[in-house]
């Protein structure tokens, strides 16, 4: 089965841009996680979505959006980015919010 | 204070030992331990997952936790090179993770000398 793929792998941009990720799960797994990684914050919680509803946030500025589509594949969003965005943002999905999760290889952004 | 402290490393061992990775947390409605190994520019891999106190063994590999002093561990028994890699711990109140995810240590960054 394959696993998590995030699309694209590496990606840069400049202060003030907008950019899209991409997720998608494992199949048959419907809930879709999304975890900015730093080297000073280490990983931290973003948001999840389940069934195309956003369960929960993390504390993260509204710059940082997301959503999922029917068939459990996730976007997430960042408007007007700021160098500290520079980040490995990893997506990980789950049969359900109550299962173990898996990871992606993730999206290395870098902000310019 | 963070939630989660886990010492970044890097701890060296040469191969063969016995590694011994830690975490300490604040928040005792964590219910749920997890052990992620990270290798270099990919994502978290999931090790092993334990729920409430105890011990759990797999391979080469055992978890323990202990909820009255909020300390978890990961021992690796017959240490490898292919072992090298960051290790991240990671709790929940919710199996999975749930609406609120989960909340891991900064990684300690662990390297099997041959």
């Amino acid at each position: 089965k394959a696993g998590v793929t995030q699309t694209p792998r590496y990606l840069i941009k400049t202060r003030g841009q907008q950019v899209t990720l991409s997720c998608s799960p494992i199949s048959g797994h419907r809930s879709v996680s999304w975890y900015q990684q730093t080297p000073g914050q280490g990983l931290q919680f973003l948001f999840e979505y389940f069934s195309e509803t956003q369960r929960n946030k993390g504390n993260f500025p509204g710059r940082f959006s997301g959503r999922q589509f029917s068939n459990s594949r996730s976007e997430m969003n960042v408007s007007t980015l700021e160098l500290g965005d520079s980040a490995l943002y990893l997506c990980a999905s789950s049969l359900g919010p109550e299962e173990t999760q898996y990871f992606g290889p993730g999206t290395r952004l870098l902000v310019l | 204070q963070k939630e989660v402290e886990q010492d970044p490393g890097p701890l060296s061992v040469p191969e063969g030992a016995i590694v011994s990775l830690n975490c300490t947390y604040s928040n005792s409605a964590f219910q749920y331990f997890m052990w992620y190994r990270q290798y270099s520019r990919k994502g978290p891999e999931l090790l092993m997952y334990t729920y409430s106190s105890g011990n759990k063994e797999d391979g080469r590999f055992t978890a323990q936790v202990d909820k009255s002093s909020k300390y978890i561990s990961l021992f690796i028994r017959d240490s490898q090179p292919s072992d090298s890699a960051t290790y991240l711990c990671a709790m929940s109140g919710a199996s999975g993770g749930g609406a609120d995810g989960l909340t891991f240590g900064k990684g300690t960054h662990l390297i099997i000398q041959p």
